[in-house]
C-alpha cells in the first residue's frame, strides 16, 4: 500500500517568506508527527497529533512554526518569515494509535528546505 | 528530560566484519526502544525495536537488547555487507508519550 507522502521533496526560499508543507500519512492512520533533521540539532520532533485531541506542539521552536491537520488526514506545516537556521529536512511520520503499545511511526521521504 | 547517545561516527568496516553501534538513554519509567536506518537517498525506516527490559529486537541480521540495568540498546550484526551502508537512529519513546526521542545518528560505510 502507498505509505506517508511529502511535497514538495524539495523547496528554496528566501528569507522572510512562508512556506508550507504538506504531509499525505497512511491512510487509517491516526496519529500524525511532524519532525525536523538539521545538521546542528539532530532529529527532532515538532508537533503531534492524535484523532480529535489537542495536538502537541511542545516541539514548535517558534512562534513562526504552526501546523494544522484537516479532517483527520492531510496535514500542513507552515513556517512564517523564514530564517537560514529553519534550514533541514522536515519530516512526517504516522501510526496506528493504541494505549496498550506505542505503535509502529512511519516516516515520509521529507521535504529538503533551504532558506537563502 | 528525555535523550539518547549514541557513538558518533563514521563507522567504516570491511564486508563481512562485526558491526556493533553502541545507544545508551536517559529516561522516567519503562520506554520502548527503537533502531531506525536511513539508507541514501531514502526515509527513515524502522529496523528493529524492543518495548521491555530484556526484549531482543532482531530484523534483517540485525539485534539489540533492551539493558535496563545499563540503560542501553547497543546495535549489532555479525557480518555486514555493502546494502548495510546507512545512517543508523537509536530513539525511544516513553510509555505515556509518543513522540520519538532521537540519537544523534551513526553513519555506516561498508567497503567490499
Amino acid at each position: 500500500g502507498a505509505g506517508v507522502s511529502q511535497s514538495p521533496s524539495n523547496k528554496v526560499t528566501e528569507k522572510g517568506k512562508d512556506v508550507e508543507l504538506r504531509c499525505d500519512p497512511i491512510s487509517g492512520h491516526t496519529a500524525l508527527y511532524w519532525y525536523r533533521q538539521s545538521l546542528g540539532q539532530g532529529l527532532e520532533f515538532l508537533i503531534y497529533f492524535q484523532g480529535n485531541s489537542a495536538p502537541d506542539k511542545s516541539g514548535l521552536p517558534s512562534d513562526r512554526f504552526s501546523a494544522e491537520r484537516t479532517g483527520g488526514s492531510v496535514s500542513t506545516l507552515t513556517i512564517q518569515r523564514t530564517q537560514q537556521e529553519d534550514s533541514a529536512v522536515y519530516l512526517c511520520a504516522s501510526s496506528l494509535w493504541s494505549l496498550r503499545q506505542p505503535e509502529t511511526q512511519y516516516f515520509g521521504p521529507g521535504t529538503r528546505l533551504l532558506v537563502l | 528530560g528525555d535523550s539518547v547517545t549514541q557513538m558518533e561516527g563514521p563507522v567504516t568496516l570491511s564486508e563481512e566484519a562485526f558491526l556493533t553501534i553502541n545507544c545508551t538513554y536517559t529516561a522516567t519509567g519503562y520506554p520502548s526502544l527503537f533502531w531506525y536506518v536511513q539508507y541514501p537517498g531514502e526515509g527513515l525506516q524502522l529496523l528493529l525495536k524492543a518495548t521491555k527490559a530484556d526484549d531482543k529486537g532482531s530484523n534483517k541480521g540485525f539485534e539489540a537488547t533492551y539493558r535496563k540495568e545499563t540503560t542501553s540498546f547497543h546495535l549489532e550484526k555479525g557480518s555486514v555487507q555493502v546494502s548495510d551502508s546507512a545512517v543508523y537512529f537509536c530513539a525511544l519513546r516513553r510509555a505515556a508519550g509518543n513522540k520519538l526521542t532521537f540519537g544523534g545518528g551513526t553513519r555506516v560505510l561498508v567497503k567490499p
